[in-house]
């Protein structure tokens, strides 16, 4: 199947500081990235949705300054969560998708461990 | 809004018992359906796809009923290695951010 990568798997950083994680898409492209976070034990929270090239579109209650989104390229999306707080620390996982391709599924990323101190 | 509705449990059940679950879904343009299964502090992996009204690999059946607007999963003989969280995705034709809809999850927890 095809193959998404998720970089950093762990990250710890200081309160206040910013991260970067990225979403990779390895042997297709796609045209569309979602963004989960999840708390322990809850389920998975789709933060933004985003298309190559456009603005991410962010669900309810998700501070799009906070929770920068970008999506420049059909293999690579970025999530920056700004000035980060220790209620930030969560377990985020991107998806991606080639939506060109009828019935394609969504392929995930291995997930970013962020704890922030 | 499209939504994909799963009950999100937990399901208790017995090793070697059947077990099935429901998705629903609200948008009738929806015409494929996956489920992932995710295990505990690991991401979703695909489990199945669901192209017509369903499909069978091994212990795992999936059946889509368009009338009724749902897709159940069915799991037989059941494994302590099926304790997991099982997803389920809708998928609309036509391309776009919003062309798929994921579900929130079902926990499944099988018991010795």
């Amino acid at each position: 199947g095809a193959v998404v990568s998720q970089h950093p798997s762990r990250v710890i950083c200081k309160s206040g500081t910013s991260v970067k994680i990225e979403c990779r898409s390895l042997d297709f492209q796609a045209t569309t990235m979602f963004w989960y976070r999840q708390f322990p034990k809850q389920s998975l929270m789709l933060m933004a949705t985003s298309n190559e090239g456009s603005k991410a579109t962010y669900e309810q209650g998700v501070e799009k300054d906070k929770f920068l989104i970008n999506h420049a390229s059909l293999t690579l999306s970025t999530l920056t969560v700004t000035s980060a707080h220790p209620e930030d620390s969560s377990f985020y996982i991107c998806s991606a998708s080639d939506r060109r391709v009828w019935n394609t599924e969504a392929f995930f990323g291995q997930g970013t461990r962020l704890t922030v101190v | 809004r499209k939504e994909v509705e799963q009950d999100p449990g937990p399901f208790n059940v017995p090793e070697g018992a059947t077990v099935a679950f429901n998705c629903t879904y609200s948008n009738s343009a929806s015409q494929s359906f996956f489920w992932y299964r995710q295990d505990c502090r690991k991401e979703p992996k695909l489990l199945m796809s669901v192209y017509s009204s369903g499909n069978e690999d091994g212990r795992f059946t999936a059946q889509l009923n368009r009338a009724s607007q749902y897709i159940s999963l069915l799991i037989r003989d059941s494994k302590l290695s099926d304790s997991a969280t099982y997803l389920c995705v809708g998928s609309e034709p036509g391309g776009g951010a919003d062309g798929l809809t994921f579900g929130k999850g079902t926990h499944l927890i099988i018991q010795p």
